[in-house]
């Protein structure tokens, strides 16, 4: 079983759509989480970085942490055709070792 | 400006062949990282350097040697290629807190696609 889960899709909306990306985590060492998103070809770009359980917004977008259910979202409101990409949720281990761990990504495809 | 270039961006090359990927960052950051994303788009973490020091050592095997000859750079050595080290290999550096935990996220380079034949 892999340390972060991720559906790996493909999800596909319309435009103008919200969409809801999840993840969910096995570990309690982990206490960092981001969201990435990466077009084909490109390298992740960060979206959002968070630590504490509740919400975050930035602009279209909203990350939400609830740690007692180790499960992770990232919204995205009013989708566009150019918010079509993968999105990487990623999350650090508070031990040791300190590593990024990723999930498998998930694709977004918004239809316009 | 880029923030973490690496170089080249496509690699061609026969099995058991040497070659380097080189990646510089200009942010100051303290940490440099190489992963790996295989086919499927998994993101795997090979090895982390902070301040020129190997502090994250995956199981990789030892055809794949890391060198940092300065914090702003970090290199990837890979002897004897292999079929199955086809990739993409990505670069990041990030701000450590002084704990391990950054303060940001990590910030990646546009990868170098790695094509053994």
């Amino acid at each position: 079983q892999k340390e972060v889960e991720q559906d790996p899709g493909p999800l596909s909306v319309p435009e103008g759509a919200i969409v809801s990306l999840n993840c969910t985590y096995s570990n309690s060492a982990f206490q960092y989480f981001m969201w990435y998103r990466q077009y084909s070809r490109k390298g992740p770009e960060l979206l959002m970085y968070t630590y504490s359980s509740g919400n975050k917004e930035d602009g279209r977008f909203t990350a939400q942490v609830d740690k007692s259910s180790k499960y992770i979202s990232l919204f995205i409101r009013d989708s566009q055709p150019s918010d079509s990409a993968t999105y990487l949720c990623a999350m650090i281990r508070m031990d040791s070792s300190y590593k990024l761990i990723f999930g498998s990504g998930t694709r977004l495809l918004v239809r316009p | 400006d880029t923030a973490v270039s690496q170089t080249p961006k496509y690699l061609v090359t026969q099995m058991g062949n040497d070659k380097s990927i080189k990646c510089e960052q200009n942010l100051g950051h303290d940490t440099m990282y190489w992963y790996k994303q295989d086919s499927k788009k998994f993101l795997k973490i090979m090895f982390s350097y902070n301040n020129k020091e190997l502090i994250i050592n995956e199981t990789v095997p030892n055809r794949f040697s890391p060198k940092s000859p300065d914090k702003a750079h970090l290199n990837l050595h890979i002897n004897s290629l292999e079929l199955g080290d086809s990739a993409v290999y990505f670069c990041a550096s990030s701000q450590d807190k002084g704990q391990g935990a950054p303060s940001y996220g990590y910030t990646f380079g546009s990868g170098t696609r790695l094509t053994v034949v």
